[in-house]
C-alpha cells in the first residue's frame, strides 16, 4: 500500500531535550516536505527536498533540522524544542508538480 | 506577496444539501491549484487537482471550478453526507518558486443529520 508514515504519532517532551520525527514514503518520490498545522493558520511548510542530499527552507524553518540521505526517509529535528513548537506536524511526498501525499500526523506538545 | 484566502471559516448544512466553498488567491503565475479534505486529526487528502487551463474538474459528488482571470476557485459539494464533515483546503502553486504551495487557512464543514 502507498503510504507516507510517521513516528512518533504522539509525542510528550520537555523545553531543550532534542527530538526526532522520522518520516518514511514507500512511492519513490523525489519530493518530500515537512509542515506544521496550528488553529486558524493552515498549514505553514518548514523544510522540503526536491531529492536526496537536497534541503531547502520553507516558511517557518528556525528552531528545525532536516536531512535527506535516503530517498524514502526524510527527518525532522528539533536540536533544542521550546514550547512555541507545539504543533501538528505532517510530513508528505510527490512526485514534482503532482498531488502530494501526506503522513497521518504527529502531535508534538513541547512543555 | 502570494496568499490564497478562504470563505466561509465554517459552514453547517443539514445533511442531503449542497454547498459550495470560495477560495481567492493573488498567486501568479501559478502552476496549479488543488483541493484537499482533511478530517479531523488527519492528514489531508486530495480531491482535485486543475491547471490554469482547466475550468471544471469533478470527484464523485465534488466539483471545482477555476476561474484563472478572476484567481478564484469554488468547490462545490453535491447531496452532503456526514462524512464531508471536514476542513477543506485551496492550495497554489506557485511556478515562479519551483512550483512552492501556497496554503489557504481552510473551511471547517460541518454536516449535520
Amino acid at each position: 500500500e502507498a503510504q507516507v508514515t510517521q513516528n512518533p504519532r504522539y509525542l510528550i517532551t520537555v523545553t531543550g531535550k532534542k527530538l526526532t520525527v522520522t518520516c518514511s514514503q514507500n512511492m519513490n518520490h523525489e519530493y518530500m516536505s515537512w509542515y506544521r498545522q496550528d488553529p486558524g493558520l493552515g498549514l505553514r511548510q518548514i523544510y522540503y527536498s526536491m531529492n536526496v542530499e537536497v534541503t531547502d527552507k520553507g516558511d517557518v524553518p528556525e528552531g528545525y533540522k532536516v536531512s535527506r540521505k535516503e530517498k524514502r526517509n526524510f527527518p525532522l529535528i528539533l536540536e533544542s524544542p521550546s514550547p512555541n513548537q507545539t504543533s501538528l506536524y505532517f510530513c508528505a511526498s510527490s512526485d514534482p508538480g503532482e498531488t502530494q501525499y501526506f503522513g497521518p500526523g504527529t502531535r508534538l506538545l513541547v512543555l | 506577496k502570494n496568499q490564497v484566502e478562504q470563505s466561509p471559516q465554517s459552514l453547517i448544512i443539514l445533511e442531503g444539501k449542497n454547498c459550495t466553498l470560495q477560495c481567492n488567491y493573488t498567486v501568479s503565475p501559478f502552476s496549479n491549484l488543488r483541493w484537499y479534505k482533511q478530517d479531523t486529526g488527519r492528514g489531508p487528502v486530495s480531491l482535485t487537482i486543475m491547471t490554469f487551463s482547466e475550468n471544471t474538474k469533478s470527484n464523485g459528488r465534488y466539483t471545482a471550478t477555476l476561474d484563472a482571470d478572476t484567481k478564484q476557485s469554488s468547490l462545490h459539494i453535491t447531496a452532503s453526507q456526514l462524512s464531508d464533515s471536514a476542513s477543506y483546503i485551496c492550495v497554489v502553486s506557485a511556478r515562479e518558486y519551483g512550483n512552492k504551495l501556497v496554503f489557504g487557512a481552510g473551511t471547517i464543514l460541518r454536516v449535520k443529520s
